[in-house]
């Protein structure tokens, strides 16, 4: 299978921890997103890269929050401190650029986060 | 700006019977449309796209929805519902910003089929 694959699918951890999660997007796409999912909600969108360069940030990304994606492949979602907040699903997507904004971004089965 | 508005968080339908599932969206620029499927503890699927081509989109497992610009709706239907349709279904809105694809969702509705 090539879609796009996160690790871990599931982490629990303590307050106070630092969590990070792994996505693997298909491998021709060259963009990459990072939402985050909480109960009865859409996905709320986090960032951005473009090969390996982040290009737009959410308001909804701390400052306890970064992501990287060093070879403009896999990327990487650090969260420091975790907060009982930041429970919720992290979904990773990718897409190939493109003429308009109609190009399909594929998603991964999302890590979930609990904080106790 | 840009906002998706889905309305109804729960909706029932009998076996075999149509599925409707609402959408309302808001854009300032000409928008391109999309429902997703989730089914529990997993990511989206895409279930069909208007991309400006066809105002009636057909995509997998038999759902179709009809782009509606003088109504700013993209309504979901189907019509006749299967046990396996029984998921949660999110509309989402997109527009290219500076190159960037921004997509926004709303907040889904729970599909809940009975036997």
């Amino acid at each position: 299978d090539t879609g796009v694959s996160q690790d871990p699918r599931h982490k629990i951890t303590k307050r106070g921890q630092n969590v990070t999660f792994r996505c693997d997007p298909i491998s021709e796409h060259n963009r990459l997103y990072w939402y985050r999912q909480t109960l009865g909600q859409g996905p709320e969108f986090l960032t951005y890269f473009q090969n390996e360069a982040q290009l737009e940030k959410s308001r909804l990304l701390s400052d306890r929050f970064s992501a990287e994606r060093p070879k403009g492949s896999f990327s990487t979602l650090e969260i420091q401190r975790t907060e009982q907040g930041d429970s919720a699903m992290y979904l990773c997507a990718s897409s190939l650029s493109g003429a308009g904004g109609n190009n399909e971004q594929f998603f991964g089965p999302g890590t979930r986060l609990t904080v106790l | 700006a840009q906002s998706v508005t889905q309305l109804g968080s729960h909706v029932s339908v009998s076996e075999g019977a149509l599925v409707l599932l609402r959408c309302n969206y808001s854009s300032s620029v000409p928008p391109y449309l999309f429902w997703y499927v989730q089914y529990p503890n997993q990511g989206l699927q895409l279930l069909l796209k208007y991309t400006s081509a066809a105002t009636l989109v057909k995509g997998i497992n038999g759902f179709e929805a009809e782009f509606k610009k003088s109504e700013t709706s993209f309504h979901l239907t189907k019509p006749s519902a299967h046990m396996s349709d029984a998921a949660e279904y999110f509309c989402a809105v997109s527009t290219s910003s500076g190159g960037y694809q921004k997509v926004t969702f709303g907040t889904g509705t729970k599909l809940q089929v009975i036997p």
